[in-house]
């Protein structure tokens, strides 16, 4: 199975919602991202957790939460969010946090702010 | 630090033709370099990858690359586009020392294929 899946797969959500992300993996992997995708963009990368804990946090806005309650769900809570937080959110994960390993990509989730 | 630049932001073929999109990067190490594709409203699907062994490297549903070392190319090609290999490109590369496993991606090359 090397498969990474993302629930929902559209979101909308007013400004004073919360709502969360799902993304879960059953390879083993122990490293895990996530990403937000502008239009005709390339991914950027948000969070990186290793081995369940945080490793990389790219000065993401404190609206955006994760989450790795264990080695194989990831979450993102999401609260206040602006207008411009309109993307497509992708989840990956790779066997470790290492440069010689390709990451997996969940199909992502589109979220819409109202 | 490391970057990856896309030479073409669109290329248009036709079917049967051959695919080249073209990919450099620099580094100052040794890197691991990607091509993963995006057909519209999905996620990233891995190509191929390279990471220091063979330089040609052979992906999925016929894609190849080769990795210069001399030019800092890793051009994608392909002998004969089919009307499925529309979508997005990006070239990646995946990087070293405290950035270990963090990605950096090309600007994205779009291709369009006319049957």
């Amino acid at each position: 199975d090397t498969e990474v899946t993302q629930t929902p797969k559209h979101l909308v959500m007013g400004m004073t919602n919360k709502k969360s992300l799902k993304c879960e993996q059953h390879m083993g992997h122990r490293a895990m991202y996530w990403y937000k995708q502008k239009a005709k963009k390339p991914p950027e990368l948000m969070f990186v957790y290793s081995y369940e804990k945080l490793s990389i946090n790219e000065s993401v806005p404190s609206r955006f939460s994760p989450e790795c309650p264990n080695s194989s769900l990831l979450n993102l809570h999401l609260h206040a969010l602006q207008p411009e937080d309109s993307a497509l959110y992708l989840c990956a994960s790779s066997p470790v946090r290492d440069r010689s390993y390709e990451q997996y990509f969940g199909p992502g989730t589109r979220l819409t702010v109202t | 630090a490391q970057s990856v630049t896309q030479l073409d932001s669109h290329v248009s073929v036709s079917e049967g033709t051959p695919v080249l999109l073209r990919c450099n990067y620099s580094s100052s190490y040794s890197p691991s370099l990607f091509w993963y594709v995006q057909h519209p409203n999905k996620g990233l699907q891995l190509l191929l990858k390279y990471t220091s062994a063979a330089t040609l490297v052979k992906g999925i549903n016929g894609f190849e690359a080769e990795f210069k070392k001399s030019e800092t190319s890793f051009h994608l090609t392909k002998p004969s586009a089919h009307m499925s290999d529309a979508a997005e490109y990006f070239c990646v590369s995946s990087g070293g020392g405290t950035s270990y496993g963090k990605l950096t991606f090309g600007q994205g090359t779009i291709l369009t294929v006319h049957p």
